[in-house]
C-alpha cells in the first residue's frame, strides 16, 4: 500500500542540526513532488518546503529559508530535510507528504506520513 | 502571501446535524483550495481538492464549494467519526498556506 514513514526526529539544542528522512513505498516516488509540513504543539499546520520530481526545483516557507534544505534520492525512494541553526520555535511534529502540485496552479497533499517529532530546547 | 481565515474556530454540534465550515482567502486562489481532516495524534487526511473534488475513499456526505476567495466545506449529516479539526489549504505562486483550523466538537 502507499506509505510514507518519517524518521530522524529527536531532541537538539538551539543552534544545532538535525536531518529528517522519509521513506516512500507503494508508488513511483520519482513521479511526484514531495513536501514537508510541520505542526507545533497544539497549533495548526505550517507548510515548510517542497521539491520537484527530480529535485531541480525547491521552495521554502520564509521560516525555513536559509536554514533548511530539502532533497531527495529517487533511487532510494527517500525524501530528506536538513535542518540547521535550529530554534525553539522549530519544535514540532514534521510530516512528509506526497504533493500533487501541477503546472496549472493546483497543489495539495494526498498521502501523509505519521510524523516525526523535533524538540529544540536547551 | 495569501492568508486563509477559517470560521468559526470551534463548532459544537450533535451527530446527524448538517454543518458548513468557512474558509476565506485574502486574495483569489481561483479554485485551488483543499480541505483536510485531522484527529488527535494522527496525520491530516485529504478530504477535498480543487474546491469540490472528493479524495479517494471520502464519503459522499463531505462536499466542497466556492471560488475566488470564499469557500465552504459541508458535512451533510455528522457521524461520530467526523468530530475533528478541519484545515483549508491553498497554493499560490508556488507557495502553500493553511488556515488556522476549525475544531468540530460533540455537543
Amino acid at each position: 500500500q502507499v506509505q510514507l514513514v518519517e524518521f530522524g526526529g529527536g531532541s537538539v539544542k538551539p543552534g544545532g542540526s538535525l536531518r529528517l528522512s522519509c521513506a516512500a513505498s507503494g508508488f513511483t516516488f520519482s513521479d511526484y513532488y514531495m513536501s514537508w509540513i510541520r505542526q507545533a504543539p497544539g497549533k495548526g499546520l505550517e507548510w515548510v518546503s517542497y521539491i520537484s520530481y527530480s529535485g531541480s526545483t525547491v521552495y521554502y516557507a520564509d521560516s525555513a529559508k536559509g536554514r533548511f534544505t530539502i532533497s531527495r534520492d529517487n533511487a532510494r525512494k527517500s525524501l530528506y530535510l536538513q535542518m540547521n541553526s535550529l530554534r525553539a520555535e522549530d519544535t514540532a511534529v514534521y510530516f512528509c507528504a506526497r504533493d500533487r502540485t501541477d503546472r496549472y496552479g493546483s497543489g495539495f497533499m494526498d498521502v501523509w506520513g505519521q510524523g516525526t517529532t523535533v524538540i529544540v530546547s536547551s | 502571501e495569501i492568508v486563509l481565515t477559517q470560521s468559526p474556530a470551534t463548532l459544537s454540534l450533535s451527530p446527524g446535524e448538517r454543518v458548513t465550515l468557512s474558509c476565506r482567502a485574502s486574495q483569489s486562489v481561483r479554485n485551488y483550495l483543499a480541505w483536510y481532516q485531522q484527529k488527535p495524534g494522527q496525520a491530516p487526511r485529504l478530504l477535498i481538492y480543487d474546491t469540490s473534488n472528493r479524495a479517494t475513499g471520502i464519503p459522499a456526505r463531505f462536499s466542497g464549494s466556492g471560488s475566488g476567495t470564499d469557500f465552504t466545506l459541508t458535512i451533510s449529516s455528522l457521524e461520530s467519526e467526523d468530530f475533528a479539526v478541519y484545515y483549508c489549504q491553498q497554493r499560490n505562486n508556488w507557495l502553500y498556506s493553511f488556515g488556522q483550523g476549525t475544531k468540530l466538537e460533540i455537543k
